[in-house]
């Protein structure tokens, strides 16, 4: 079945660091991608739709400046959490949107854990 | 290892009858268990959660689950399924607190 690769699967950083995440559809082409956060013993909150080869579209109340999503190709969305602090220690997940003519799903990548000290 | 595994790729309901998803899960502790519903074109949506407590658990738009550790399940029902239900449909399982594991997913389809 298709696969989204996610990378890191963790990540420690300074406090006023940028880290990047990169999801990667494997064997599809993904021409939408959405970014989740999770605190702990929470459900997941959508971030952003990210669409390849235009700009992201966020969620009410998420700072596209911090927050920055790129999707330059039909496999490949990346988001850098910018001037990371602590507060932004969480887990990070995308998902793949695979379609053709008949069908429809998501994929989901493995989560990127994000610890800023 | 800790997994989900949602049996059913896809199922076919009549609109107005009972659906039940099916949802098994592999984790050594108490899970946090939730049920997502993916619609076409949108993001995922939560259904309904369970972390502790009462085992049956009330979500949105109808929908509830029963969580049975006997049978390690977390199983999806509705009583009577509307046409606006047809979507994909995940299980997931908080695992240590931070991540999460994901099945599947259920293709829902609903027929007149």
């Amino acid at each position: 079945g298709a696969v989204v690769s996610q990378h890191p699967s963790r990540v420690i950083c300074k406090s006023g660091t940028s880290v990047k995440i990169e999801c990667r559809s494997l064997d599809f082409q993904a021409t939408t991608m959405f970014w989740y956060r999770q605190f702990p013993k929470q459900s997941l909150m959508l971030m952003a739709t990210s669409n390849e080869g235009s700009k992201a579209t966020y969620e009410q109340g998420v700072e596209k400046d911090k927050f920055l999503i790129n999707h330059a190709s039909l496999t490949l969305s990346t988001l850098t959490v910018t001037s990371a602090h602590p507060e932004d220690s969480s887990f990070y997940i995308c998902s793949a949107r695979f379609r053709d003519r008949a069908n429809e799903k998501l994929f989901f990548g493995s989560g990127t854990q994000l610890s800023v000290l | 290892a800790q997994s989900v595994t949602q049996p059913d790729i896809h199922i076919t309901v009549s609109e107005g009858a009972s659906l039940e998803l099916r949802c098994n899960y592999s984790y050594g502790a108490t899970p946090y268990l939730f049920w997502y519903v993916q619609s076409p074109g949108q993001g995922l949506q939560l259904l309904l959660k369970y972390f502790s407590g009462d085992t049956l658990v009330q979500g949105i738009k109808g929908f509830e689950a029963e969580f049975k550790r006997s049978q390690s399940s977390f199983n999806l029902r509705k009583p009577s399924v509307h046409w606006s239900d047809a979507a994909e449909y995940f299980c997931a399982v908080g695992a240590g607190g931070f991540k999460t594991i994901f099945g599947a997913g259920t293709r829902l389809f609903v027929k007149a």
